[in-house]
């Protein structure tokens, strides 16, 4: 079975500091990461995947995040926070195996960024 | 270019009533994915597709069918509504692959009365 944790329901940050969401996994075998996020109101919205290779993986809004394969970690960060980054942000794993890669999801960061 | 749109945006129904949800794609994607999300719980798949014809169960299946007739559209139903399915509904679809980023509908805001 595969599971992921995010440890922080809520991450504040003040706007223009670094800001990191945590979330750790499970999984057999090599995990496939992901980070989505969701605004109010709609429908999740992709950041960015691991899928191998480089541990840094960059993605959209000028997100990364960090693969940790013996930490089994795949922490979200930003360099530098803005106001219109705070929303509910998913961390989600998968791994080799099924045939429609089935997503698992972590229960969610509320991030708000403070002007 | 719409992505996913899903159908209704809000419903309530009493215990025992039942109701079909709409979910449609104009991307041509293979895969589509039903899920619910619950506070605290994040998102969890209720059933999935890898084509047309073709249903799988996911994470929470019980009490929900689906059917896709159409490649563009899956449908998710209920038969005899329940209080614990009270939740908001998205829909996702997505290119086959070893890793697809899914796109997501806006969502269905579901209460159960």
């Amino acid at each position: 079975a595969q599971s992921v944790a995010q440890p922080e329901d809520q991450v504040n940050v003040a706007e223009g500091n670094p800001l990191t969401v945590k979330c750790t996994y499970s999984v057999s075998g090599n995990p496939y990461l992901f980070w989505y996020v969701q605004y109010p109101n709609r429908g999740l919205q992709f950041l960015l995947k691991y899928i191998t290779g480089d541990n840094l993986v960059k993605g959209s809004y000028g997100f990364e995040a960090e693969f940790n394969k013996s930490q089994t970690s795949f922490h979200l960060k930003k360099p530098s926070a803005l106001v219109s980054d705070s929303a509910l942000y998913f961390c989600a794993v998968s791994s080799k195996g099924g045939s429609a890669r089935q997503l698992t999801f972590g229960s969610g960061t509320q991030l708000t960024v403070l002007p | 270019n719409a992505g996913v749109t899903q159908t209704p945006k809000f419903r309530v129904l009493k215990t025992g009533q039942s109701m079909t949800l709409l979910c449609a794609q104009d991307m041509n994607h293979e895969y589509m994915y039903w899920y619910r999300q619950d506070p605290g719980m994040g998102l969890r798949l209720i059933h999935y597709s890898v084509g047309e014809g073709t249903t799988a169960k996911g994470e929470v299946p019980d009490g929900y069918n689906v059917s896709r007739l159409k490649k563009q559209n899956f449908l998710l139903g209920l038969e005899s509504a329940a209080p614990s399915q009270t939740s908001v509904y998205f829909c996702a679809s997505s290119l086959p692959g070893v890793v697809p980023e899914q796109f997501f509908g806006p969502g269905t805001r579901l209460t159960v009365l």
